[in-house]
């Protein structure tokens, strides 16, 4: 039952440096999507993808890109990374048919320094 | 565009009594509204969802929440708290026609006192 695995669960860095959080679901889930949460602002959507070979801007989705070459995995990429971007991230995927029931990872916590 | 506002950043309570969370919500299309809730240092999960069925809605946990569209409300209760409900609880609408992009509010705390 691995359902949304996350790595890494903890990682830190220097600004400027850059990162790749990994994703994966063995759920066969068409949908995936990045959120970050920061404290007294609930979850914000990153980017999110529909689909392989599809994907799209969230609500936030600047210093960082996503692809989605297979269904099971979904990288985000931080390119220079930034203290703005210390933050708890989740992934989280569903099925298409589905009506807002999101499967999370249990996060990774980045910190950029 | 849709939102929702938690109007409690913490809330806490006894074991053994009723918990109430608070929501209310802005939409301009019959929404679709959910609570997740979280524990410590994990991911999230879906505790109930209303989409447009039943106003009174059944989760896990013996919680429950009530969809009052007069007065844009999605509040969240249970009649006796555990200690395990312990968390964070956060009310949630989806994007319109996009059930897979969700909009949180910013969470509540919940304490529970033993």
């Amino acid at each position: 039952n691995a359902g949304v695995t996350q790595t890494p669960k903890f990682q830190v860095l220097k600004t400027g440096q850059s990162m790749t959080l990994q994703c994966a679901q063995d759920m066969n889930h068409e949908y995936m999507s990045w959120y970050r949460q920061d404290p007294g602002m609930g979850l914000r959507l990153i980017h999110y993808s529909v689909g392989a070979g599809i994907t799209d801007q969230g609500e936030v989705p600047n210093g960082y890109n996503v692809s989605r070459s297979t269904t099971e995995d979904f990288p985000l990429r931080l390119l220079s990374a930034a203290p703005s971007q210390t933050s708890v991230y989740f992934c989280a995927s569903t099925p298409k048919r589905a009506t807002g029931e999101l499967f999370f990872g249990e996060g990774s916590r980045l910190t950029v320094l | 565009a849709q939102s929702v506002t938690q109007l409690d950043s913490h809330v806490s309570v006894s074991e053994g009594t009723p918990v109430l969370l608070r929501c209310n919500y802005s939409s301009s299309y019959s929404p679709s509204l959910f609570w997740y809730v979280q524990h410590p240092n994990k991911g999230l999960q879906l505790l109930l969802k209303y989409t447009s069925a039943a106003t009174l809605v059944k989760g896990i946990n013996g919680f429950e929440a009530e969809f009052k569209k007069s007065e844009t409300s999605f509040h969240l209760t249970k009649p006796s708290a555990h200690m395990s409900d312990a968390a964070e609880y956060f009310c949630v609408v989806s994007d319109r026609g996009s059930s897979y992009k969700l909009i949180f509010g910013s969470g509540t705390r919940l304490l529970v006192r033993p």
